[in-house]
């Protein structure tokens, strides 16, 4: 079974804080992605990465930056956290064009 | 861009009652069509999947889904829903070959005991 992880389940933050997101996966897929999700708009997809170093902005990439040192960590930075980003931050993993696999997400709070 | 459109935003039935959930996506060209599931307090995980192939598919739970090209959907159904089935069921479409992936806006379904 495909296992991804994230760093935190839950997360309490200051404006202005730089606030890092981690996900690891050990299943050697190439694709890692990271979405957040807030009720009422599904999922939007922040940054994906389809290999070791290289990096896609999304559809919301402001106030986001990403890092991929390993081909099996990602990692989410928001450079100076605001109260927009409050938020369920999930990450997933996939093969190609298959199936996405997620964590167990982060439910980051601004305050 | 495209879009992934799920239009019943909160859907609330009876065990035992009969489940369809609507998803209609925008690209003209070929797809991968895919069902998530999220149960309250756990992760998103996969209900089905289409490719190829026979356009109606089936998935776990009792789940299935039919791919209807020529109206760009892929709406979910199941004969008799149980109160377990009660979470949020997103839509997702990957397009060509992207790695992007296109999420509906997500149907939370309510089923009552």
């Amino acid at each position: 079974d495909v296992k991804v992880t994230q760093s935190s389940r839950y997360l309490v933050k200051r404006t202005g804080e730089k606030v890092f997101l981690e996900c690891v996966q050990d299943m050697d897929h190439e694709n890692m992605f990271w979405y957040r999700q807030d009720p009422g708009l599904g999922l939007r997809l922040i940054y994906f990465s389809y290999d070791v170093k290289m990096k896609e902005k999304g559809d919301i990439p402001e106030g986001y930056s990403v890092s991929r040192e390993k081909k099996e960590r990602f990692s989410l930075i928001l450079e100076s956290a605001s109260t927009n980003q409050t938020s369920m931050y999930l990450c997933a993993t996939n093969r190609g064009s298959y199936e996405q696999y997620f964590g167990p997400g982060t439910r980051l709070t601004v305050t | 861009a495209q879009s992934v459109s799920q239009h019943n935003h909160h859907v609330i039935l009876s065990e035992a009652a009969s489940l369809e959930l609507g998803c209609n996506y925008s690209y003209g060209g070929t797809v991968n069509l895919f069902w998530y599931v999220q149960y309250p307090g756990q992760h998103l995980q996969l209900l089905l999947k289409y490719f190829s192939g026979d356009p109606l598919v089936k998935g776990i739970k009792g789940f299935e889904a039919e791919f209807i090209k020529s109206k760009f959907s892929f709406n979910l159904r199941k004969p008799s829903v149980q109160w377990s089935d009660t979470a949020e069921y997103f839509c997702a479409v990957n397009v060509g070959n992207f790695n992007k992936f296109y999420f509906g806006s997500g149907t939370k379904l309510n089923v009552k005991p």
